[in-house]
């Protein structure tokens, strides 16, 4: 079984700090996502990674940068949190037409 | 530009009835693909369905068909006999191009209630 994970269900932080968000998977995918999701929005992808030191903007990396050092590691970074980056973010992986994802981190920035 | 739209915020089926989720999606790229995610209330995104744009039957997982109509660019997800456990957010999403490494696009979401 492919298994996503994220470093935080919950997590609760204050506006200007610099929050990360983890997400490892253990099937070793090449593709890696993340995204937020916003009611009536959808799922909107922030940036991608298709290979360790690759990155790709999505529609909305305005606020945001990511970090693959590692194949299995997927980073999401704040670097200072604002009240509007209250949203829950879901990671995903990939190697063939299916993304698996995880179980998503629901972020309250105050 | 949006380019996968789902209508209907919310919608509301009788047990043991069958339900159509609606999607419509855009893109001039001849290559892509669908898919239809169930997201219940505890979180966790599931994978139902996939539609290749190129594959001429349409796809079916047990209680899940997915109505391709390539002109119309329609893909909606028939749920045939729901059950109470059906209830959840539905995604539809697109991936464009041949490559798996490509991104995907996902619509705003139908919540599914299944009445009792």
């Amino acid at each position: 079984d492919v298994k996503v994970t994220q470093s935080s269900r919950y997590l609760v932080k204050r506006t200007g700090e610099k929050v990360f968000l983890e997400c490892v998977q253990d099937m070793d995918h090449e593709n890696m996502f993340w995204y937020r999701q916003d009611p009536g929005l959808g799922l909107r992808l922030i940036y991608f990674s298709y290979d360790v030191k690759m990155k790709e903007k999505g529609d909305i990396p305005e606020g945001y940068s990511v970090s693959r050092e590692k194949k299995e590691r997927f980073s999401l970074i704040l670097e200072s949190a604002s009240t509007n980056q209250t949203s829950m973010y879901l990671c995903a992986s990939s190697l063939g037409s299916e993304q698996f994802f995880g179980p998503g981190t629901r972020l309250t920035v105050l | 530009a949006q380019k996968i739209t789902q209508t209907q915020p919310g919608m509301f089926v009788q047990e043991k009835e069958a339900v159509t989720l609606d999607c419509t999606y855009d893109t001039s790229d001849p290559s892509y693909g669908l898919f239809w995610y169930k997201q219940p209330s505890s979180g966790e995104m599931i994978f139902l369905i996939y539609q290749g744009s190129y594959d001429q039957q349409n796809a079916t997982e047990g209680r899940y068909s997915l109505n391709f109509q390539k002109a119309r660019k329609s893909a909606n997800l028939v749920i045939s006999a729901s059950q109470l456990g059906d209830s959840a957010m539905y995604f539809c999403a697109m991936r464009e191009g041949l490559y798996n490494n490509n991104d995907m696009r996902f619509g705003a979401g139908t919540r599914l209630t299944v009445k009792p």
